[in-house]
């Protein structure tokens, strides 16, 4: 079945800085990759998601870039904030007969001021 | 954008009673409902998929007698813990799809088993 390894498990930046996470997926049927971003005791909420038959996207300070050969895609997060500390996880759904996420490990990122 | 709701968003349970929470779609059809199982600081645990009219696929190690699953209509799921444990202390989450791409996830509910 599907797996999904995601690193690093924690991540700490300055105000500012950039923060990139990145996941590797296992099953190269694989098509659709979201990342979800949450905060403690909430939902996860999704920040960006990207398909297979693309190789970035991008959305004001947040970028997704994916390596279909080496099966593995990254989020970028650019002039982070306080308020981008929280946990994000990287997930990959495969195409056929199913709409299930195989989710990543999870990311916490610490932003200081 | 698409809402999901989940009732009650905590429970506190004596062990051996049964507890059940409600996942409803509130501005779309769900064609697809998911449970997850979160412990803290941990990555969500697929239970199992639901489909409106059909019995849900459980995953791998999670018992479908003891995690009741119902997806009654296209807006409702619903997870009933049965006589549950301490050990069944945890997050469960939801989530619905409506058929595209994009999981809206449930704010959760926080399951205390004493």
């Amino acid at each position: 079945g599907e797996n999904v390894e995601q690193h690093p498990s924690t991540l700490s930046v300055q105000e500012g800085d950039s923060a990139v996470i990145k996941c590797t997926y296992s099953d190269s049927a694989s098509n659709y990759f979201p990342w979800y971003k949450q905060e403690l005791g909430k939902r996860p909420q999704l920040i960006i998601d990207i398909r297979s038959n693309v190789g970035e996207k991008k959305d004001q300070r947040i970028a997704v870039t994916l390596n279909k050969t080496a099966k593995h895609f990254s989020l970028h997060i650019t002039e982070t904030q306080p308020e981008d500390s929280a946990v994000y996880f990287c997930a990959a759904r495969k195409s056929y007969n199913t709409d299930k996420l195989i989710f990543g490990t999870g990311t916490r990122l610490q932003v200081f001021p | 954008g698409a809402v999901v709701s989940q009732h009650p968003s905590w429970v506190i349970c004596k062990s051996g009673t049964s507890v059940k929470i409600e996942c409803r779609s509130l501005d779309f059809q769900a064609t697809t409902m998911f449970w997850y199982r979160q412990f803290p600081k941990q990555s969500l645990m697929l239970m199992a998929t639901s489909n409106e009219g059909s019995k849900a696929t459980y995953e791998q190690g999670v018992e479908k007698d003891k995690f009741l699953i119902n997806h009654a209509s296209l807006t409702l799921s619903t997870l009933t813990v049965t006589s549950a444990h301490p050990e069944d202390s945890s997050f469960y989450i939801c989530s619905a799809t409506g058929g595209a791409d994009t999981q809206y996830f449930g704010p959760g509910t926080r399951l205390t088993v004493l």
